[in-house]
């Protein structure tokens, strides 16, 4: 099993421009979560999708954050416009839950953002 | 709602000393509780979990955490650490009762000197 998988894994744009976030969640997996990873604010959870559904996206900074999952085996993450204050390390991560089932978390690589 | 909080920010070792990071949690009923490991540059990984059962639980790497539901506690041990086990401990558990979003605590970073 390859794992989750985020491209790109570092992404240097200028404030202002579009940046979109990619994942694949693991092969069966029916929960997929991103999450900013910053020194000040550390892990936050940004949103959560089940079955394709976003069940919590409470945690999406503003409007210009935005985020879908077309099918079970690719979600995205877009904002725009970008700004200085996203810099940071977006993670993905994917599990296998339901009927009062846990199965742990499984995290990708991340995506290292840094707006100029 | 629901919190997991860790005591620790930065603790700082020498080889082969014993290692207890602390972590409790705000909630009570079915108790789901995680400990990740993020290594410098490196994603979040699993070291250990608890679901229900024997409350000491061993995970990867000669590490081990015990579950005291009376204390709300789960802190996370290792007898003896190495050079490599410098990172960053977190520990989680459910946002709220029946929910499988997890909640993080802020995160230990913990230095092993050789």
């Amino acid at each position: 099993d390859a794992g989750v998988i985020q491209s790109p894994r570092h992404e240097v744009t200028e404030m202002g421009q579009e940046v979109t976030l990619r994942c694949k969640p693991i092969s069966g997996h029916n929960s997929l979560f991103w999450y900013r990873q910053t020194m000040m604010r550390g892990l936050e959870l940004l949103i959560y999708f089940n079955n394709n559904v976003p069940i919590d996206d409470s945690g999406m900074p503003e409007d210009r954050f935005s985020a879908k999952m077309p099918n079970a085996s690719f979600s995205t993450l877009k904002i725009q416009p970008s700004e200085p204050r996203d810099s940071a390390v977006y993670f993905c991560a994917s599990s296998l839950v339901g009927l009062g089932r846990w199965v742990e978390q499984f995290f990708g690589p991340g995506t290292r953002l840094t707006v100029l | 709602a629901q919190s997991v909080s860790q005591h620790n920010h930065h603790v700082i070792l020498s080889e082969a000393a014993s290692l207890e990071l602390g972590c409790n949690y705000s909630y009570g009923g079915t108790v789901n509780l995680f400990w990740y490991v993020q290594y410098p540059g490196q994603h979040l990984q699993l070291l250990l979990k608890y679901f229900s059962g024997d409350p000491l639980v061993k995970g990867i790497k000669g590490f081990e955490a015990e579950f005291i539901k009376s204390k709300f506690s789960f802190n996370l041990r290792k007898p003896s650490v190495q050079w490599s086990d410098t990172a960053e401990y977190f520990c989680a558990g459910p946002s709220g009762a029946g929910s499988y979003q997890l909640t993080f605590g802020k995160g230990t970073k913990l230095s092993v000197i050789p």
